[in-house]
């Protein structure tokens, strides 16, 4: 696609429920990176995938935490029993390959009630 | 390791005037350092990039940005400051393993008419 996708843009949920958001990267990118962005701050890595492996997954926070990518395109991200503070802004980024610039997707604002 | 330090949280210019927006960091090798800005509700936009060819290193939209490796700084300028500048600017290193991103804190940019 011509850019970094992400849907959805919001999710309401509530505490204890299972989410998964998704991101479609740029055509042809080897690599896809998940960020989480709490309000007032910069965005923060969670993992990154080089086509289907996953070669760092040391800033998930949790074990609740899990990403795949298992076709080496589309990225998803899931968060079973969810937290309040897991609320945040989850940013997407995918890049040529690894170390190249990161193309961001808009994000999906998640809010656990 | 790595990190970034913005050291404003907010600056507030006039239109016309010039931008400086500050930035040091620490690496404990030769860094990839980036700023990207971010627009409401958008997502991040990569506005330039140092990898070492030159220490002055010139963006998007006006934008420039100079390495000074004994200052271990990494200032954002613009000579002029449009309204449609108004956004937060994040400083960022690469950790050079898989490019991951560590951004800074971010710097709320106010452009008053």
């Amino acid at each position: 696609g011509a850019g970094v996708s992400q849907s959805p843009r919001y999710k309401v949920t509530k505490r204890g429920q299972d989410v998964t958001l998704r991101c479609d990267p740029i055509s042809s990118h080897a690599t896809l990176y998940w960020y989480q962005q709490a309000l007032g701050q910069g965005p923060e890595f969670l993992t990154y995938f080089n086509y289907e492996a996953q070669p760092d997954k040391s800033g998930l926070p949790s074990d609740r935490f899990s990403a795949e990518r298992p076709e080496g395109s589309i990225s998803t991200l899931t968060i079973q029993r969810t937290e309040q503070r897991d609320s945040a802004m989850y940013r997407c980024a995918s890049s040529l390959e690894m170390n190249q610039p990161q193309h961001f997707g808009d994000g999906t604002r998640l809010s656990i009630l | 390791a790595q990190s970034v330090t913005q050291l404003d949280s907010h600056v507030s210019v006039s239109e016309g005037t010039p931008v400086l927006l500050r930035c040091n960091y620490s690496s404990s090798y030769s860094p990839s350092l980036f700023w990207y800005v971010q627009h409401p509700n958008k997502g991040l936009q990569l506005l330039l990039k140092y990898t070492s060819a030159a220490t002055l290193v010139k963006g998007i939209n006006g934008f420039e940005a100079e390495f000074k490796k004994s200052e271990t700084s990494f200032h954002l300028t613009k000579p002029s400051a449009h309204m449609s500048d108004a956004a937060e600017y994040f400083c960022v290193v690469s950790n050079g393993q898989g490019g991951k991103l560590i951004f800074g804190q971010g710097t709320e940019l106010s452009v008053k008419p």
